[in-house]
């Protein structure tokens, strides 16, 4: 299968602990997005990359979010001192095909900090 | 900016009935739009996606959608529901590399 990947897909951690997810994209897609879904809500933007570079940054990404794209291929999203409120699924999508490009997602990591 | 609006963040139809999720979105630029659907513990599919070549557009598992500039609208509709139907529905609008989400509409069929 060469869709999205997402690892693990589940992880429960314990609050203030470290936590990293990891995607990997469809594998001629430049473009790879993290977005979190909460119960009951929409995707909201993370971050995104185009290759290596993360050209934007959403605001709820806050200090303790890092995500890199060392060799613009695979992705990794770390969340550090884990809170509570940290608790969602984290998706990952991969695009490729231009402006009108849709976005292929993987089928998410959900995270639950006890 | 662009934003999008899903009315009805719970719908329930009888197997074999039309379904209608609406969707209205804001763009300062013209839109690409696009429904995706989700099953439990699932991440998104691509239902269909609008990008300006026609206003009626098909999509898979017999949906579709209209373009509506002068209503601003995107609803997406089935004419006859299957049980295999029941999931969130999600309407996005893209711009540029971005892309955003409608909170979503949970979509139940009644045997």
């Amino acid at each position: 299968d060469t869709g999205v990947s997402q690892d693990p897909r589940h992880k429960i951690t314990k609050r203030g602990q470290n936590v990293t997810f990891r995607c990997d994209p469809i594998s001629e897609h430049n473009r790879l997005y993290w977005y979190r879904q909460t119960l009951g809500q929409g995707p909201e933007f993370l971050t995104y990359f185009q290759n290596e570079a993360q050209l934007e940054k959403s605001r709820l990404l806050s200090d303790r979010f890092s995500a890199e794209r060392p060799k613009g291929s695979f992705s990794t999203l770390e969340i550090q001192r884990t809170e509570q409120g940290d608790s969602a699924m984290y998706l990952c999508a991969s695009s490729g095909q231009g402006d009108t490009g849709e976005l292929f997602f993987g089928e998410g990591s959900r995270l639950t900090v006890l | 900016a662009q934003s999008v609006t899903q009315l009805g963040s719970h719908v329930s139809v009888s197997e074999g009935a039309l379904v209608l999720l609406r969707c209205n979105y804001s763009s300062s630029v013209p839109p690409y739009l696009f429904w995706y659907v989700q099953y439990p513990n699932q991440g998104l599919q691509l239902l269909l996606k609008y990008t300006s070549a026609a206003t009626l557009v098909k999509g898979i598992n017999g949906f579709e959608a209209e373009f509506k500039k002068s209503e601003t609208s995107f609803h997406l509709t089935k004419p006859s529901a299957h049980m295999s139907d029941a999931a969130e529905y999600f309407c996005a609008v893209g711009a540029g590399n971005q892309f955003y989400f409608g909170t979503g509409t949970s979509l139940t069929v009644i045997p």
